[in-house]
C-alpha cells in the first residue's frame, strides 16, 4: 500500500521560497501523477499541480508563476518549491498522488507558517 | 475554473440515519465521453483524506457500502445511508474533468 510523507520547515520568511518533500513508500514513482495540494486552516482545498515521473507538470495558472514541482525517481520523492511567500500561503500543504483523475493516495500533511 | 458548490456546509444527522450532500457545478456537466468526472472525499481530523467515490457513483477501495454517490449533468450527491460515528467529518466533492483541478468548500457532517 502506498503511504506517503510530507517534510520540510514549518516556517518560511515572507518573500523567501517554500520548499517540501514528499517521499513514497510502499510502491514505484512512476505510476502516479504526483500532485500537492494546500488547505488554508479553516477553507478549502487547492490544488497546486501535478508532476508526472517523467517531469513532465500542469500548474494551477492562480500559482503558475511561483510553483516549481520536480520529481526525484531515484529517491521516490518529488518536491513543491513556492516562491516570493507571503502570509497568505500559510497553509497545510499535502502530498497526494492520483491516476490524472482521482485522488487515491494522500499525506497526512504538513503545515507551513509564513511569518517573520 | 469550474466551480463547485456544496450544501448544506454542515448537517447535523442522528446515529442511523440518512446524511445527504449536493455538489453543484457552475459551469457544464462534468461529463465526458461516458463518464462523470467527479470524486468524493472524506477529511477526519488528524486523518489524510480518503477517496470514497469517484466517477460520480464508484465506491473506493475498502468504502463501506453505505457510502453512495449518484448524480448526472451538474448536481450530484453523496450519501451515507445510516450514519456512524465514526463518520463525523468533512466531505468534499471534486471535480477532474479539467485542469485546474477543483474542489467544493467542504460539508462538515456532526452528529
Amino acid at each position: 500500500q502506498v503511504q506517503l510523507q510530507e517534510s520540510g520547515p514549518g516556517l518560511v520568511k515572507p518573500s523567501e521560497t517554500l520548499s517540501l518533500t514528499c517521499s513514497v513508500s510502499g510502491g514505484s514513482i512512476t505510476n502516479y501523477y504526483w500532485s500537492w495540494l494546500r488547505q488554508v486552516p479553516g477553507k478549502g482545498l487547492e490544488w497546486i499541480g501535478y508532476v508526472y515521473f517523467t517531469g513532465g507538470t500542469n500548474y494551477n495558472p492562480s500559482l503558475k508563476s511561483r510553483v516549481t514541482l520536480s520529481v526525484d525517481a531515484s529517491r521516490n520523492q518529488f518536491s513543491l518549491s513556492l516562491r516570493s511567500v507571503t502570509a497568505a500561503d500559510t497553509a497545510v500543504y499535502y502530498c497526494a498522488g492520483s491516476n490524472r483523475f482521482y485522488f487515491d493516495v494522500w499525506g497526512r500533511g504538513a503545515l507551513v507558517a509564513v511569518s517573520s | 475554473d469550474i466551480v463547485l458548490t456544496q450544501s448544506p456546509d454542515s448537517l447535523a444527522v442522528s446515529l442511523g440515519e440518512r446524511a445527504t450532500i449536493n455538489c453543484k457545478s457552475n459551469q457544464t456537466a462534468l461529463y465526458s465521453p461516458d463518464k462523470y468526472y467527479l470524486a468524493w472525499y472524506q477529511q477526519r481530523p488528524g486523518q489524510p483524506l480518503r477517496l470514497l467515490i469517484y466517477w460520480a457513483s464508484t465506491r473506493g477501495s475498502g468504502v463501506p457500502d453505505r457510502f453512495s454517490g449518484s448524480g448526472s449533468g451538474t448536481d450530484f450527491t453523496l450519501t451515507i445511508s445510516s450514519l456512524q460515528a465514526e463518520d463525523v467529518a468533512i466531505y468534499y466533492c471534486q471535480q477532474y474533468l479539467s485542469t485546474p483541478w477543483t474542489f467544493g468548500q467542504g460539508t462538515k457532517v456532526e452528529i
